[in-house]
């Protein structure tokens, strides 16, 4: 089975640039959620689908950052106009139902903005 | 509201040492409790996770963790220190309210002395 996977895995733009994230998650998992890491911090929560619809987007920190999941499947997450502060590594997890199962998170994708 | 507090952002151990990360956490709701492992170019993998029952839970690669209600604590332990260990572990919370997101802490880089 195939895990959760993220593309592209390095993203480097300048400011003010548009960057569209990518994640599949695990086939079945109607779950997808969002998080960011910001260089030494703590990993943060920045959304929550289920199938199609957003749960939970408590953790977006502006309307530069849109993210959609097209039919309950892959999601994107797109950052327009990029900022400096948005540089950090964003994580896609998913998992198969709402609840204490365990999410399974994928690589993860590095944004730097110059 | 739910937080999570890793003391010590690098930690060292001898090989064959004992290793003990440490995770306190705060909790309005029974928490969820995971630990989660990063290696390098890698996604984060769950190590184990504490939801109800026994307190004392198991996980791979030998690691053990207890939930300690009156100490709000959730320690990572492994008896003996291996290489392979050296990696970045993070402890989360969750709780049965919401959506289930996890809240991290900001994560403990272990390093492994031959």
């Amino acid at each position: 089975e195939a895990g959760v996977t993220q593309f592209p895995s390095h993203s480097v733009i300048e400011k003010g640039q548009t960057v569209t994230l990518r994640c599949d998650p695990i086939s079945g998992h109607d779950n997808l959620y969002w998080y960011r890491r910001v260089m030494g911090k703590e990993i943060k929560f920045l959304l929550h689908f289920v199938k199609e619809s957003k749960q939970d987007e408590s953790g977006m920190p502006n309307n530069r950052f849109l993210a959609e999941r097209t039919g309950g499947t892959y999601s994107t997450l797109k950052v327009q106009p990029a900022e400096l502060e948005d540089s950090g590594v964003y994580f896609c997890a998913s998992s198969p139902q709402t609840g204490i199962d365990t999410q399974y998170f994928g690589p993860g994708t590095r944004l730097t903005v110059l | 509201a739910q937080s999570v507090t890793q003391l010590g952002s690098h930690v060292s151990v001898s090989e064959g040492a004992l290793v003990l990360l440490r995770c306190n956490y705060s909790s309005s709701v029974p928490p969820y409790l995971f630990w989660y492992v990063q290696y390098p170019n890698q996604g984060l993998q769950l190590l184990l996770k504490y939801t109800t029952g026994a307190t004392l839970v198991k996980g791979i690669n030998g690691f053990e963790a207890e939930f300690k209600k009156s100490e709000t604590s959730f320690h990572l332990t492994k008896p003996s220190a291996h290489m392979s260990d050296a990696a970045e572990y993070f402890c989360a919370v969750s709780g049965p309210s919401g959506t289930y997101k996890y809240i991290f802490g900001t994560g403990t880089r272990l390093k492994v002395l031959a």
